[in-house]
C-alpha cells in the first residue's frame, strides 16, 4: 500500500531535550515536504526536499532541521525544542512532473502531535 | 493580507444542501490544490487543479487563473463532508505550497 508513515504519533518532551521525527515514504517520491499545523494559522511548511542531498526552507525553518541521505527517509530534527514548538506536524511526499507543467498531488503522513512542556 | 484566503472560515449546512467554499491567491500559481482533513487530523488530497474544472463523485472543483480564484462545490452534502477543506497554491516559482487557513464545513443531519 502506497503511504507516508509518520513515527511517533504523539510526543511529550521537555525544553531542550533532542528529538527527532521521522517521515518514511514507499513511493519512490523525489520531493518530500514539512509542515506545521497551528490554530489560526493553517499549515505553513518548515522544509522540503526536492531529491536525495536537496532540502530547502519553507517558511517557518527556525529551530529546525531535515536531512536527506536516502530518497524514501526525510526526518525532521527538533536539536533544543521549546514550547513554542507543540504543534501538529505533518509529513507528505510527491512525484518529481514528468510533463513540463505538470504538478500531482501530495501523498500525506497522519500526523505527529507534539508538545513541549 | 494572506497570500491564500480561504471563504467562509466556519459553515454549517443541513443535509442535502449544495455546499461552496471560495479560495482566492494573490500569486502567480502553477497548480492549486484542495485537501480534506478529516475531525481526526488526517489529510487527504482531494484535487489537484491548473485549469478548468475537475469532478470526483459529488464533489466539483473549478478555478478561473485570470481572477485567481476556485470554488469547492459539495453536491447532496452529507453529515459524513463535515471537516476542514483546505487551498493550497504551488507558485509558478520555486516547490513551495502556500496554504489557506482552511473552512470547517458541518453539514447536520
Amino acid at each position: 500500500e502506497a503511504q507516508v508513515t509518520q513515527n511517533p504519533r504523539y510526543l511529550i518532551t521537555v525544553t531542550g531535550k533532542k528529538l527527532t521525527v521521522t517521515c518514511s515514504q514507499n513511493m519512490n517520491h523525489e520531493y518530500m515536504s514539512w509542515y506545521r499545523q497551528d490554530p489560526g494559522l493553517g499549515l505553513r511548511q518548515i522544509y522540503y526536499s526536492m531529491n536525495v542531498e536537496v532540502t530547502d526552507k519553507g517558511d517557518v525553518p527556525e529551530g529546525y532541521k531535515v536531512s536527506r541521505k536516502e530518497k524514501r527517509n526525510f526526518p525532521l530534527i527538533l536539536e533544543s525544542p521549546s514550547p513554542n514548538q507543540t504543534s501538529l506536524y505533518f509529513c507528505a511526499s510527491y512525484p518529481f512532473p514528468r510533463l513540463a507543467g505538470a504538478y500531482n498531488e501530495q501523498f500525506f503522513g497522519p500526523g505527529t502531535r507534539l508538545t513541549v512542556l | 493580507k494572506n497570500e491564500v484566503e480561504q471563504s467562509p472560515q466556519n459553515l454549517t449546512a443541513q443535509e442535502g444542501e449544495f455546499i461552496t467554499i471560495n479560495c482566492s491567491y494573490s500569486v502567480g500559481i502553477s497548480a492549486l490544490h484542495w485537501l480534506q482533513q478529516h475531525p481526526g487530523g488526517g489529510i487527504v488530497s482531494l484535487f489537484m487543479l491548473s485549469s478548468g474544472k475537475k469532478k470526483h463523485g459529488r464533489l466539483i472543483a473549478t478555478i478561473n487563473i485570470q481572477e485567481k480564484h476556485s470554488s469547492l462545490h459539495i453536491t447532496a452534502s452529507h453529515p459524513r463532508d463535515s471537516a476542514v477543506y483546505i487551498c493550497a497554491v504551488k507558485e509558478t516559482s520555486g516547490s513551495r505550497l502556500t496554504f489557506g487557513e482552511g473552512t470547517q464545513l458541518t453539514v447536520n443531519p
